[in-house]
């Protein structure tokens, strides 16, 4: 369990729809990042939230955009639908961990939302 | 171009058998890096990862890898590999930061014969 959830689980759109995507996690996880990943591919980085403020992104165009809120909750939009960005999208989040005086960040990921686009 | 390849696209072992799985990358300066695993329909869960210090890190579940910097690779093993570790296995770097902003192999799927 890693405290990080999305919704919807799947989701259905067709061509030229917009879409808002899910994911809550827990208190402290201060950085949300978002991937794409197609059938039979690896994830990639779309973009990352730090403080409800972009903190860098990855070779998507700009109808993919973000929110993250200060209850730890973010959203993934995407505009203008194509067949393309049929896909797992992923969101995880990053918190602080301590191991004696050593800090370190943890990310943990969401189970993700399968998005098909028609 | 930052990239990571996993050579492989699938790996058959018998269960009880050894394992390795191939990564490869290219980074501008030494990363950090990662191996995740993914179950069908699930996330992605961190096996290990390895920031600096001693190359050979261990992970959960029995896997080890092992950051070779002259080669760029970071080969994941498991001495004795068990059915249920038939999964998809991703092998990520990010930069030197801990900011995990991640760049993924295409991963490798593992198949375990009984």
């Amino acid at each position: 369990e890693t405290g990080v959830t999305q919704s919807p689980t799947h989701l259905i759109k067709t061509r030229g729809q917009q879409v808002t995507l899910r994911c809550s996690s827990q208190s402290g996880h201060n950085t949300v990042s978002w991937y794409q990943q197609a059938l039979g591919q690896g994830p990639q980085f779309i973009f990352q939230y730090y403080r409800e403020e972009e903190n860098g992104r990855g070779n998507f165009p700009p109808r993919f955009s973000g929110l993250q809120f200060p209850n730890y909750s973010s959203e993934l939009n995407v505009n203008a639908l194509e067949l393309d960005d049929s896909a797992l999208y992923l969101c995880a989040s990053t918190r602080r961990g301590y191991s004696g005086l050593d800090s370190y960040n943890e990310q943990f990921f969401g189970p993700g939302t399968r998005l098909t686009v028609l | 171009a930052q990239s990571v390849t996993q050579p492989d696209i699938h790996i058959t072992v018998s269960e009880g058998a050894s394992l390795e799985l191939r990564c490869n990358y290219s980074y501008g300066a030494t990363p950090y890096l990662f191996w995740y695993v993914q179950s069908p329909g699930q996330g992605l869960q961190l096996l290990l990862k390895y920031f600096s210090g001693d190359t050979l890190v261990q992970g959960i579940k029995g896997f080890e890898a092992e950051f070779k910097r002259s080669q760029s690779s970071f080969n994941l093993r498991k001495p004795s590999v068990h059915w249920s570790d038939a999964a998809e296995y991703f092998c990520a770097v990010g930069p030197p930061d801990s900011s995990y902003k991640l760049i993924f192999g295409s991963g490798t799927r593992l198949l375990v014969r009984p």
